[in-house]
């Protein structure tokens, strides 16, 4: 089964420093790969995707990750953190194949704070 | 704004009740998706539709149906209402039904039963 396991239940970081968010998952075959954020009663926003090709993946507001296929990992990183980053990230995984849905299966969520 | 618009932002209804939520896609998008996000089950997959045509379900109850109309408009319908199906529940929107393709998440719509 498809499964993505986000281990932090909080990241704390102080604002310049560099933040890292960790995310493996467990799935049959290649994996596509998201990372959304969720702030306070908003919806979630997309951040950036694995597909294939290179490891390391730009998105948005400086967001990068990077695709470790030995250690089944994506992990998100940011250079320098700033306080508005705080908020609620999700990994997510889909299946390369394997049935008919392209569902999206969701980590349980980090809180990132980062403090001034 | 990723595009996706939901109504009502929220919800509040007595046990038993039925209740309707509207998703309106992306311009362009085929696909629908609903989701429901609780503080014990986390974000779960409900169903998808694309271009009209139900495409997958997951752990969606018996209780709750949805459909996708020729406007391409979804609306999600939770009917019998218990206190457990207060949630936050999302609607996606997709160019097609690609598994490469990223699904954009509307604000979501905050269902209290009381």
């Amino acid at each position: 089964a498809q499964s993505v396991a986000q281990p932090e239940d909080q990241v704390n970081v102080a604002e310049g420093n560099p933040l890292t968010v960790k995310c493996t998952y467990s799935v049959s075959g290649n994996p596509y790969l998201f990372w959304y954020v969720q702030y306070p009663n908003r919806g979630l926003q997309f951040l950036l995707k694995y597909i294939t090709g290179d490891n390391l993946v730009k998105g948005s507001y400086g967001f990068e990750a990077e695709f470790n296929k030995s250690q089944t990992s994506f992990h998100l990183k940011k250079p320098s953190a700033l306080v508005s980053d705080s908020a609620l990230y999700f990994c997510a995984v889909r299946a390369h194949y394997g049935g008919a849905t392209n569902k999206l299966i969701f980590g349980t969520g980090t809180l990132l704070a980062v403090q001034p | 704004d990723s595009g996706v618009t939901q109504t009502p932002k929220h919800l509040i209804t007595a046990t038993g009740q039925r209740v309707t939520l509207r998703c309106s896609p992306r311009s362009g998008d085929l696909s629908v998706y609903w989701y429901q996000q609780s503080l014990d089950q986390g974000l779960q997959f409900l169903i998808q539709y694309y271009n009209g045509e139900e495409r997958a379900k997951g752990n969606i109850l018996e209780r709750f149906s949805a459909q996708q109309f020729p406007d391409l408009h979804s609306e999600l319908n939770l009917s019998s209402l218990e206190l457990g199906d207060s949630a936050l529940y999302f609607c996606a929107s997709s160019v097609a039904a690609e598994r490469t393709d990223t699904q954009y998440f509307g604000p979501g719509t905050r269902l209290t039963v009381l």
